[in-house]
């Protein structure tokens, strides 16, 4: 059962416009949320993270929005840069669960200059 | 470079032959967890390890897949008599603590990436 889920496989948006990604997850005891960057053939890169008590994080270009009736999670990215052409992975982690990341299968991002 | 270093980056194995696959975490890092990453899908949890000890093996396959990360040296990740079905990306992240909520993120590795003849 997939209980992080990233319905989009991809998305391609102009350079200097807003990319949406968006996350829905399943399990209601998921309290951490974070979103990774991935280019090929390298390793998962941390970009920013939500506790569940808030509703938004920002950290420069990237926020992240958190929508717990929904179970619904947002990183918005604006402006969009060519760069950022990534795969992006939705990640969440249960409290008690030893910190393991629980993923979703990922968006490829892509921005056109 | 400081960062989580696995190796090798490549390794092609045949049926039924052993793979070991080896992780450095971060420095001042104690914690390591290993993923899977399968074709066209997100990393999958495998095995969460501290020196000298496994915490949390919930997510490995229950044969022929085994780990450690000793005293000294680096983590390791065993496949004994691999399948064509075990060819995937295997990455290692690393963190300081286990803190409550996540609070420090995983840092990973750029992963091996397995191929089975």
């Amino acid at each position: 059962d997939q209980q992080v889920k990233q319905n989009s496989p991809s998305l391609s948006v102009q350079e200097g416009r807003i990319s949406i990604l968006n996350c829905d997850y399943t399990n209601s005891m998921f309290d951490y949320f974070l979103w990774y960057k991935k280019y090929p053939a390298e390793g998962p890169t941390f970009l920013i993270s939500i506790s569940s008590i808030k509703d938004k994080n920002e950290d420069g270009r990237f926020t992240v929005f958190l929508n717990k009736s929904a179970k619904h999670l947002s990183l918005h990215i604006v402006p969009s840069q060519p760069g950022d052409s990534a795969v992006y992975f939705c990640a969440a982690v249960k409290r008690g669960s030893n910190y393991k990341l629980t993923f979703g299968k990922g968006t490829l991002l892509t921005v056109n200059p | 470079n400081a960062g989580v270093m696995q190796n090798p980056r490549h390794l092609v194995r045949r049926r039924g032959q052993e793979a070991r696959l080896r992780c450095s975490p971060m420095k001042g890092h104690s914690h390591v967890y290993w993923y899977r990453q399968l074709p066209e899908e997100g990393l999958k949890f495998m095995v969460y390890l501290q020196k000298e000890n496994i915490i949390d093996e919930s997510g490995m396959p229950k044969e022929r897949f085994s780990a450690e990360f000793p005293k000294e040296g680096p983590s390791i990740l065993r496949i004994q008599q691999v399948v064509r079905g075990d060819s995937a990306a295997y990455f290692c992240a690393s963190s300081p603590s286990g803190d409550e909520g996540g609070r420090q993120p995983q840092h990973f590795g750029d992963g091996t990436r397995l191929s089975i003849l």
